[in-house]
This record gives structure tokens, C-alpha cells and sequence, in this order.
């Protein structure tokens, strides 16, 4: 029943060690997102797929890349996670009907621990 | 540059009681969601309004738009344990596809 899964939901890693979060939707929606919300704040947009195009935000680190390899996965990687970077990364994904606001979909988010 | 200001940040309050939470921006927005969070969870969509004075309800929440699209209230009547969350509001950024989210209210329904 799931439409946007998340994997691992739970992942740690060491100070500088790469890790790739995942995410995948049964919903076939042509936008994907990534987000990093850190505890008590908001999600933070990191970038999102158009499709195959890539949009990055201005302010997302380099550290942090995506892969979106066909329309239903998508994902997240931290070439080298700093202490900063714990956080929970939620994906989501839309229609993209126009108009107005599109209506977002969110996994449940992978909590990510850097030791 | 924070375009969505929430108030109260954080909510504490009995099972029964009722409570407002608000959502605030200087400038005019075509839209506005809002999402709530549980914890360990990502956020759901509650509900889109559109127009200028617009007033939704889902069963015990009751969502308002400005009449200036500036601004926007959800009011939740005989609040249960159940509504404890994070709740977000959200406009559109630049393009449909992108959401702006505020900074939220945690509420907490202690029973």
C-alpha cells in the first residue's frame, strides 16, 4: 500500500564514510524530491527531479548528490557526511498537474546518524 | 530569509481543550498548505487553500485563508492525543513544484 518507500529507514554511518539513502514510488509522479529536516525545524528543499531534469537549490552543499536512474527510484548521496549532516532526509514526490501548488507525497523519512 | 512565520512555536495543552495555530507571511501567496508530521513520520498533506477567505473542515479542524492571502489559522476544536504533531504550513516557492515550508507548531495533546 506504500507509495513512497524509503530505505533504510534508520541508517548510520562514520564521519566522512559515502552513504546513499533511497527512495521509490509507486505513484508514477514525475517530480522527486529530497529534503533534509534537522530536529524542530522545517524540511529544507535540497534539489528535485523534473523528470530527468535535475534542479539543484542554490544553498545545497556539494557533499550532496542525487541519481534518479528511471521514474520510479531516486537517490540521495553524501560523498563524505560531516557531523552536521545528522538529520531525518525525507523524499517526496508530485504530479506536476500546473496551476497551483502541486500536491507533495512524503515517505517516511531515513534518520541518519553520523558517528 | 524565513517567508512563513508559525505561532505558536510550541503547544502544550489538555484533551478536550480547543487551540489556533497560525500561519503568517508579509507577502501574498496564491496558496497555502498544510501538512501535519507525527513523529518518525513524514509530513501529510491536510489541506490546500486557494481563495481569499476560503474556510475548510476536516471532521475536528478547521482551516481559514485570509481575505489578503497573507495569511492563514487552523483551529482544532476538542483536541484528542491524536492530533499531537508538527504542523506545517507551506506556499509555493518558485513554480508549482517547490514548497516553502514554515518552521512549524509542535503540539502536543496530553490526555
Amino acid at each position: 500500500d506504500a507509495m513512497v518507500i524509503q530505505n533504510p529507514r534508520y541508517q548510520v554511518t562514520q564521519f566522512g564514510k559515502p552513504v546513499t539513502l533511497s527512495c521509490s514510488q509507486t505513484l508514477n509522479h514525475n517530480v522527486m524530491y529530497w529534503y533534509q529536516q534537522k530536529s524542530s525545524q522545517a524540511p529544507k528543499l535540497l534539489f528535485h527531479y523534473y523528470d530527468k531534469d535535475f534542479n539543484n537549490e542554490a544553498d545545497t552543499p556539494d557533499n550532496f548528490q542525487s541519481r534518479r536512474p528511471n521514474t520510479s527510484f531516486c537517490f540521495l548521496d553524501i560523498r563524505s557526511p560531516g557531523l552536521g549532516d545528522a538529520a531525518m532526509y525525507l523524499c517526496a514526490t508530485s504530479r506536476a498537474a500546473g496551476g497551483n501548488t502541486d500536491t507533495q507525497y512524503f515517505g517516511p523519512g531515513t534518520r541518519l546518524t553520523v558517528l | 530569509t524565513q517567508l512563513l512565520e508559525q505561532s505558536p512555536q510550541f503547544l502544550s495543552i489538555q484533551e478536550g481543550e480547543n487551540l489556533t495555530v497560525y500561519c503568517n507571511s508579509s507577502s501574498v501567496f496564491s496558496s497555502l498548505q498544510w501538512y501535519r508530521q507525527e513523529p518518525g513520520e513524514g509530513p501529510v498533506l491536510l489541506v490546500t487553500v486557494v481563495t481569499g477567505g476560503e474556510v475548510k473542515k476536516l471532521k475536528r479542524l478547521t482551516f481559514q485563508f485570509g481575505d489578503a492571502r497573507k495569511d492563514s489559522s487552523l483551529h482544532i476544536t476538542a483536541a484528542q492525543p491524536g492530533d499531537t504533531g508538527l504542523y506545517l504550513c507551506a506556499k509555493a516557492g518558485r513554480g508549482a513544484q517547490k514548497l516553502v515550508f514554515g518552521q512549524g507548531t509542535r503540539l502536543t495533546i496530553n490526555p
